[in-house]
């Protein structure tokens, strides 16, 4: 069964803790992706990973840190340097014909 | 001025009626154009590239305007199911990152 997988579903934190959300995929696309959703709003870049052991800041980079030590993996952590981290966080990645697919999302709420 | 615009909506059309969605984009330069489909709360699934040529797949045509710099998504005989939000995305050439528009709502009404 293919595909992109994000867990939890739902995630509530503390203010001060790092969180690090998963996501794993079993596609053997090369390239993946972090975007995070605010409600009302269309979808921001966090980090991209074009091949194993390298990665790129997107346009809202600050607060969050990733790793990409396998092509199935791309965990991204939030960090408590983060000042807004409540949002729905989508994984993605692209295939040779650069086109995206998502994984359903982690929902992480702070308080 | 954005880089992908979309007018947000909502557009509440009947069963059956045929409802079409622009989006313009800022970059010239843009290579890769797409439409997705969101469901609330859930997330974007690509519902079909878009070619300079323009393509349909089934009751969804989309085109392309490089000259005015917009992409159309039309759907024809719409079905409550199509109710979702459509989200246009753009990739500039010399990149690997879509820049998404916000979103045009839609809602089919028995």
């Amino acid at each position: 069964d293919g595909g992109i997988t994000q867990s939890p579903k739902y995630l509530f934190r503390k203010e001060g803790q790092n969180v690090t959300l998963s996501c794993e995929q079993n596609l053997n696309h090369d390239a993946m992706y972090w975007y995070r959703q605010d409600p009302g709003q269309g979808l921001r870049l966090i980090y991209y990973s074009q091949i194993v052991n390298d990665f790129q800041k997107g346009d809202i980079a600050e607060g969050y840190s990733v790793s990409r030590e396998k092509k199935e993996s791309f965990p991204l952590t939030v960090t408590s340097a983060q000042k807004n981290p409540t949002a729905f966080y989508l994984c993605a990645t692209m295939t040779g014909h650069r086109e995206q697919y998502f994984g359903p999302g982690t929902r992480l709420t702070v308080t | 001025r954005k880089e992908v615009e979309q007018d947000p909506g909502p557009f509440n059309v009947p069963e059956g009626a045929t409802v079409a969605f622009n989006c313009t984009y800022s970059n010239s330069a843009s290579q890769s154009f797409f439409w997705y489909r969101q469901d609330c709360r859930k997330e974007p699934k690509l519902l079909m590239s878009v070619y300079s040529s323009g393509n349909e797949d089934g009751r969804f045509t989309a085109q392309l305007n490089r000259a005015s710099q917009y992409i159309s998504l039309l759907i024809r005989d719409s079905k409550l199911s199509d109710s979702a939000t459509y989200l246009c995305v753009v990739m500039p050439s010399g990149t690997y990152k879509y820049i998404f528009g916000t979103g045009t709502r839609l809602k089919v009404l028995a």
